[in-house]
């Protein structure tokens, strides 16, 4: 039970900002939001985290609703190179993250 | 920027011998992390380590599997009897901080015959 909730599939076209929702609707005052990608099989790539604060990195943008219980990672310029799928995760001092489906986003020329 | 290297890339076992897949955490990490992946499927937490010792672990890590961090800077997997089951990518995974987001290896791939 991953404990979060991502769109199956999204496409963006190349160029554009792909916004990837999450919802954690049951997420607890301590939990922080991470963001994940999977490009083929290789390792998952840390992107970003956050608690309450929207937050920013050289990879992507990441936009927390005040009442906590959504999510939205932007990647302000997508490329190629992004098509992937991205995992939601909720997380924090238990020490573990435990992924589920996350959205495979292809980016399209 | 600091990498989490893991050894081998692929490796062939029969059914019913051991394995041990080889990871080297990032230097100052202090949190280490075995996951694997069917093929198609999820990333699954296996189990998770920090001094010494194993903190969690899920119900995929049975007797069959162990972990040890012999030297101080390598992190193991093994699996003590391997079933055709266990055929998967295994990815390493390494922490500074619990709050901090993970870095992963690129992965074994295990496939057992």
């Amino acid at each position: 039970d991953a404990k979060t909730t991502q769109p199956t599939s999204m496409d963006c076209a190349e160029g554009r900002a792909a916004n990837l929702p999450c919802n954690h609707s049951t997420i607890s005052g301590n939990e922080y939001v991470y963001w994940y990608r999977q490009i083929h099989s290789q390792g998952p790539q840390y992107i970003i985290h956050g608690l309450k604060n929207n937050e920013t990195n050289e990879m992507a943008s990441l936009i927390i609703t005040e009442d906590r219980k959504s999510s939205t990672l932007i990647l302000p310029h997508a490329t190629l190179r992004d098509t992937a799928v991205y995992y939601c995760i909720r997380g924090g001092h238990a020490g573990k993250s435990t992924f589920g489906d996350g959205t495979t986003l292809t980016v399209k020329p | 920027e600091p990498e989490v290297t893991q050894t081998p890339s692929h490796q062939v076992t029969q059914m019913g011998q051991e394995v041990i897949l080889r990871c080297v955490p990032i230097s100052n990490h202090l949190y280490f992390y075995w996951y694997r992946q069917i093929l198609g499927q999820k990333v699954e937490f296996l189990v998770s380590f920090y001094n010494n010792e194993i903190s969690e672990k899920s119900e995929i890590f049975d007797d069959q599997f162990s972990v040890e961090r012999p030297d101080g800077s390598n992190f193991t997997l093994k699996i003590r009897s391997t079933k055709l089951e266990d055929s998967a990518m295994y990815f390493c995974a390494s922490t500074e901080d619990l709050l901090y987001g993970y870095t992963f290896g690129s992965g074994t791939r295990l496939t057992v015959v």
